[in-house]
């Protein structure tokens, strides 16, 4: 069976912290994976890693796959109370998005 | 520039109750879902559309029928609610099933509630 774990569950760190968030799948067929960013309602796309190796940025925001070692990490430096939100990581597998497998999101907290 | 559109925000149903969620998307996309979102779960299928005039079920299709009224709209029905059915609902769309080039965007959610 698909799977997706993400660690930790919950992290609470102060404003200007590092954050590693880690998003490790077992998923036959792989293809795409994806991050995604939920606060108060909607989520929101952040990144999608096709490509072992190449790191995705965006401001504060990175983020780099290993499919080899079958895992993700979303880094996030600098960290801003609006940083304060649940992080979702996503596998699509080949067959396409009605496939893919959510993991069940960290929830980061940032305390001024 | 609305995106993916959910109406209600919140529902409280009793149980054997039914009712109906909507969703509309305006960014022309093909594909359409709807996922349930429980605590310590995380996102859950329950039907979706590759496109217009095609339904399929998900991960978790039971108690629920869904109707693609045309490109735009996706709803989404519980025609005997039970408590078991308490959860936040996302719709979401997306250019194709091979999101290579477009993710899923999502919609704000419906908070619904059977008692």
């Amino acid at each position: 069976e698909d799977k997706v774990v993400q660690s930790p569950l919950s992290l609470v760190v102060h404003e200007g912290d590092t954050v590693t968030l880690n998003c490790s799948y077992e998923v036959t067929n792989f293809r795409s994976l994806l991050w995604y960013k939920q606060e108060k309602k909607a989520p929101t796309f952040l990144f999608m890693l096709t490509s072992s190796g190449i790191e995705k940025k965006s401001g504060r925001l990175s983020s780099i796959l290993d499919k080899k070692e079958l895992f993700s990490i979303l880094n996030i430096t600098a960290t801003q109370t609006g940083d304060s939100a649940v992080y979702l990581c996503a596998v699509v597998p080949i067959q396409g998005a009605q496939k893919l497998v959510f993991g069940q999101g960290t929830r980061l907290t940032i305390n001024p | 520039n609305a995106g993916v559109t959910q109406t209600p925000k919140f529902q409280v149903l009793k149980t054997g109750q039914s009712m109906t969620l909507q969703c509309a998307q305006d960014m022309n996309h093909n594909s359409m879902y709807w996922y349930r979102q429980d605590p310590g779960m995380g996102l859950r299928l329950i039907y979706y559309s590759a496109s217009e005039g095609t339904t399929d079920k998900g991960e978790v299709p039971n108690g629920y029928n869904v109707s693609r009224l045309n490109k735009r709209e996706f709803s989404l029905r519980l025609e005997s609610a039970a408590p078991s059915q308490t959860s936040v609902y996302f719709c979401a769309s997306s250019e194709a099933l091979r999101t290579d080039n477009s993710p899923l965007h999502f919609g704000n959610g419906t908070r619904l509630t059977v008692t």
